[in-house]
């Protein structure tokens, strides 16, 4: 079992629809990262949180520690979001981020 | 302004012909990373740099090899490709602090191809 979970892992949306994406972890962490790749490969760090809530425009993140969650929500979809979003864990001390496998977003207009 | 640069962004190179990745960035950070990914799978860390100290993976192949000869520059040496090397290799960097305890900025990515 993957350390971190994501899902769904392939997901279709209307223009405007309201996105959640969901993270699991199954280790202690001292930060989370959403990061989001376009075709072609690039990454772009979208949010690192170890608490809370943090938003930046249409994107909103959110994180349980408690529950080992994490969410990243898009607001008002469009198909320029259309792309893997990747959640990635620190477990903290001398440990690397652990990736998750990606979920796949595509947004039709 | 790119931040993170790579170069080339696509490389060819043949069955077992040393080809070398460039990472170059203009944020002064200490941390350089080298990630491997492979299509449809989570990137894979092949080893970092922190300042001048080397950090290998375990499970990186010898075949792959790392150079940080200044702050800006990084680059990946692949001494003999093999077929299943084909991937997307992305540097990245940090602030301080290896891991995942600060932001991770990265470069758009090389694509390697291996005839």
């Amino acid at each position: 079992k993957n350390e971190v979970e994501q899902s769904p892992q392939n997901l279709t949306a209307q223009e405007g629809e309201f996105i959640t994406i969901n993270c699991s972890y199954s280790v202690g962490i001292s930060a989370l990262h959403w990061l989001q790749q376009h075709p072609g490969g690039g990454i772009v760090s979208l949010f690192m949180l170890s608490s809370g809530k943090k938003k930046h425009g249409r994107l909103i993140a959110t994180i349980n520690i408690q529950e080992k969650h994490s969410s990243l929500h898009i607001t008002a979809s469009h198909p320029r979001d259309s792309a893997v979003y990747i959640c990635a864990a620190y477990g903290g001390s001398q440990g690397n981020l652990i990736f998750g496998k990606g979920t796949k977003l595509s947004v039709k207009p | 302004d790119a931040m993170v640069i790579q170069n080339p962004r696509y490389q060819v190179t043949q069955f077992g012909k040393p080809v070398t990745l460039s990472c170059s960035q203009t944020l002064n950070h200490n941390v350089m990373y080298w990630y491997q990914q492979k299509s449809s799978q989570a990137p894979k860390l092949l080893f970092h740099y922190y300042d001048k100290d080397f950090n290998n993976e375990a499970d990186t192949p010898d075949n792959f090899q790392s150079r940080r000869p200044n702050t800006s520059f990084c680059f990946l040496d692949i001494r003999s490709p093999g077929l299943g090397d084909a991937a997307m290799y992305l540097c990245a960097t940090s602030r301080d602090g290896a891991g995942g305890r600060y932001e991770q900025y990265f470069g758009p990515g090389t694509r390697l191809t291996v005839t």
